[in-house]
């Protein structure tokens, strides 16, 4: 099946910081990816969607300016959290879309853990 | 997209078909009916999908109504590792654009 990498898998960082995640579609190409953040016990939240050559689509309520998305091949999207704070602590989740003639079903990566003291 | 109702959790013993229900009475014409599961602290696994037709894949299988308006997933056999919380979604397919909206899905548990 199609696989999608994520790096790092896990950070931890300091207040104020950035910090860069990357989301690779390993054996196919992707002109959508999907960035997703996860709370404890929440389920998965869209916070934007990545398109390859063009500006990401934020969902209501997701910071633009802080939560910087590229997606500068077909096989690399990166989210950027500018300025971290505590509460940006969380599970931060990619997928890449395959298109399919049956459906446009979505591929997702292991996942980065984010932890900001 | 139309919205699912799932039940919160279940349970089924390892070797038993687990049989996960999934309503979606709002569903519209060109809406696909997708199934992804999440063990825990992994990202999402993409199960099965399908319109209107019965799918079957080597995960597991998908009955959908005759009016669309719900449908079960089948695990076979369930084993251990099947245990997770799965999440049934019904989003646009096909070349359009569609989401994908992830509710509180149903957490499996298979016991041995």
């Amino acid at each position: 099946g199609a696989v999608v990498s994520q790096h790092p898998s896990r950070v931890i960082c300091k207040s104020g910081t950035s910090v860069k995640i990357e989301c690779r579609s390993l054996d196919f190409q992707a002109t959508t990816m999907f960035w997703y953040r996860q709370f404890p016990k929440q389920s998965l939240m869209l916070m934007a969607t990545s398109n390859e050559g063009s500006k990401a689509t934020y969902e209501q309520g997701v910071e633009k300016d802080k939560f910087l998305i590229n997606h500068a091949s077909l096989t690399l999207s990166t989210l950027t959290v500018t300025s971290a704070h505590p509460e940006d602590s969380s599970f931060y989740i990619c997928s890449a879309r395959l298109s399919s003639g049956k459906g446009n079903e979505q591929f997702f990566g292991p996942g980065t853990r984010l932890t900001v003291l | 997209d139309a919205k699912t109702t799932q039940p919160p959790s279940m349970d089924c013993a390892e070797g038993r078909a687990a049989n996960l229900p999934c309503n979606h009475s709002t569903i519209s014409g060109n809406e696909y009916v997708y199934w992804y599961r999440q063990i825990h602290s992994q990202g999402p696994q993409y199960i099965i999908h399908g319109l209107k037709n019965n799918e079957t894949n080597e995960m597991a299988s998908l009955i959908i109504t005759e009016d669309r308006k719900s449908s079960t997933l089948i695990l076979p056999h369930a084993t251990l590792r099947d245990t997770a919380v799965y999440y049934c979604i019904v989003t646009a397919g096909g070349t359009s654009y569609g989401k994908l909206t992830f509710g509180q899905g149903t957490i499996l548990t298979v016991h041995p």
